[in-house]
């Protein structure tokens, strides 16, 4: 089965700083990629997805993610964080068995020093 | 629209009751899914559906039951609630390969 692995649990930046998260995935073939953010005591929101196309996918708020098919990963990006970007990341994955099932990473909190 | 809507926001059952976790949508997407979120692990897929009338397991679905009559609802039946079932549940609908989700059902099970 799919699984995802996000190895930064919690990463502390200061304002201004560049973020990368990572992301990897088990299985390759087709994948359909995403990253979910959710704010304090907020519901999950989606960041950007990938289903095909061009590798470099920008989404809201100034966040990228680049898929490397090569490497199995999905890492995001952000040149310069903002305070209000403190919040829990999360990437999912299509399981290849069924692209109904959807699959999360264990996530990565993020939090940003004034 | 209100999106997806879940009931009861907060539940505290003890030990061997049983209950229902209610989730609605308004925006006519034919999947919907239930996931747990317990710290440290993410969120792991319980059960989902395609359609009305189909459900399938996830990838912890012991314990939890689903059915799914009409397009507009999901609801999530515990059984016999167990300590290992305190959580927060999250009901989500998809389109286009996007999940949307409700604000969550907080579960504490004495």
């Amino acid at each position: 089965a799919q699984s995802v692995s996000q190895h930064n649990h919690h990463v502390i930046l200061s304002e201004a700083a560049s973020l990368e998260l990572g992301c990897n995935y088990s299985y390759g073939g087709t994948v359909n990629l995403f990253w979910y953010v959710q704010y304090p005591g907020q519901h999950l929101q989606l960041l950007l997805k990938y289903f095909s196309g061009d590798p470099l996918v920008k989404g809201i708020k100034g966040f990228e993610a680049e898929f490397i098919k090569s490497k199995f990963s999905f890492n995001l990006r952000k040149p310069s964080v903002q305070w209000s970007d403190t919040a829990e990341y999360f990437c999912a994955v299509n399981d290849p068995s069924s692209a109904s099932k959807i699959i999360f990473g264990s996530g990565t909190r993020l939090s940003i020093r004034p | 629209n209100a999106g997806v809507t879940q009931t009861p926001k907060f539940q505290v059952l003890k030990t061997g009751q049983s209950m229902t976790l209610q989730c609605a949508q308004d925006m006519n997407h034919e999947y919907m899914s239930w996931y747990r979120q317990d710290p440290g692990m993410g969120l792991r897929l319980i059960h989902y559906s395609v359609g009305a009338g189909i459900t399938d397991q996830g990838e912890v679905p012991n314990g939890y039951n689903v059915s799914r009559s009409t397009t507009e609802d999901f609801p999530l039946r515990l059984l016999s609630a167990a300590p290992s079932q305190t959580s927060v549940y999250f009901c989500a609908s998809r389109r286009s390969g996007e999940l949307f989700f409700g604000e969550g059902s907080r579960l504490t099970v004495l």
